[in-house]
């Protein structure tokens, strides 16, 4: 089946800093999700982005389908910013989301 | 809010036990798709339904069931609980069926086996 692998599996960051978080896949996809968990165990929907650039304030993500790879840029971050960051895909023959191991990321005042 | 609407939030049982977690979709979604978080598997697939009837199966026990009923909510039955069972279990829900469109997640139930 197809992988998904994320980079780096830990950060920490002081707080005001910038980063970027990876995830390849192994296979064309045509739906790829940034959700965020945050302490308390919430997926909160960050992206839905199978292609192409998005942004919502501090935060912005970029799929390149072609090369199998999405990032995602987090901007002057801050505290509440922490959590696990985790990207899912979908093939077009499967209807389940895969999600990868995740990125989990500690922001420090 | 994601408008995904789960309960129990918090469940403590015994091993050997049963129980039943439910989901509401957003409205107008005809998807509902349930996974398991646990801390060593990670995000993983159960099952999936749509418009009531099954469509997709993932790593689902055979101990575990689940149903989508006429009205779209869907319940998540686990029978004969063992200790690796205690997770976190998510209901998404989306629009369609098919492998495109977005999903969106509930907050959780939070199932401990002791």
């Amino acid at each position: 089946g197809i992988q998904v692998e994320q980079s780096p599996p830990d950060l920490i960051l002081q707080e005001g800093a910038n980063s970027t978080l990876r995830c390849n896949f192994s296979d064309s996809v045509n739906n790829l999700q940034w959700f965020h968990q945050n302490p308390w165990g919430q997926l909160i929907n960050l992206f839905y982005i199978p292609s192409g650039t998005k942004q919502n304030g501090r935060l912005s993500a970029t799929t390149v389908a072609t090369e199998r790879y999405s990032l995602l840029y987090i901007s002057s971050s801050q505290t509440t910013d922490s959590g696990v960051y985790f990207c899912a895909v979908r093939m077009d023959s499967s209807y389940k989301l895969i999600f990868g191991s995740g990125t989990r990321l500690l922001v420090r005042p | 809010d994601s408008g995904v609407t789960q309960t129990p939030k918090h469940l403590i049982t015994a091993t050997g036990q049963r129980v039943t977690l439910r989901c509401s979709p957003r409205s107008g979604d005809l998807s509902v798709y349930w996974y398991q978080q646990s801390l060593d598997q990670g995000l993983q697939f159960l099952i999936q339904y749509y418009n009531g009837e099954e469509r997709a199966k993932g790593n689902i026990l055979e101990r575990f069931s689940a149903q989508q009923f006429p009205d779209l909510h869907s319940e998540l039955n686990l029978s004969s609980l063992e200790l690796g069972d205690s997770a976190l279990y998510f209901c998404a829900s989306s629009v369609a069926g098919g492998a495109t469109g977005e999903l969106f997640f509930g907050e959780g139930s939070r199932l401990t086996v002791l």
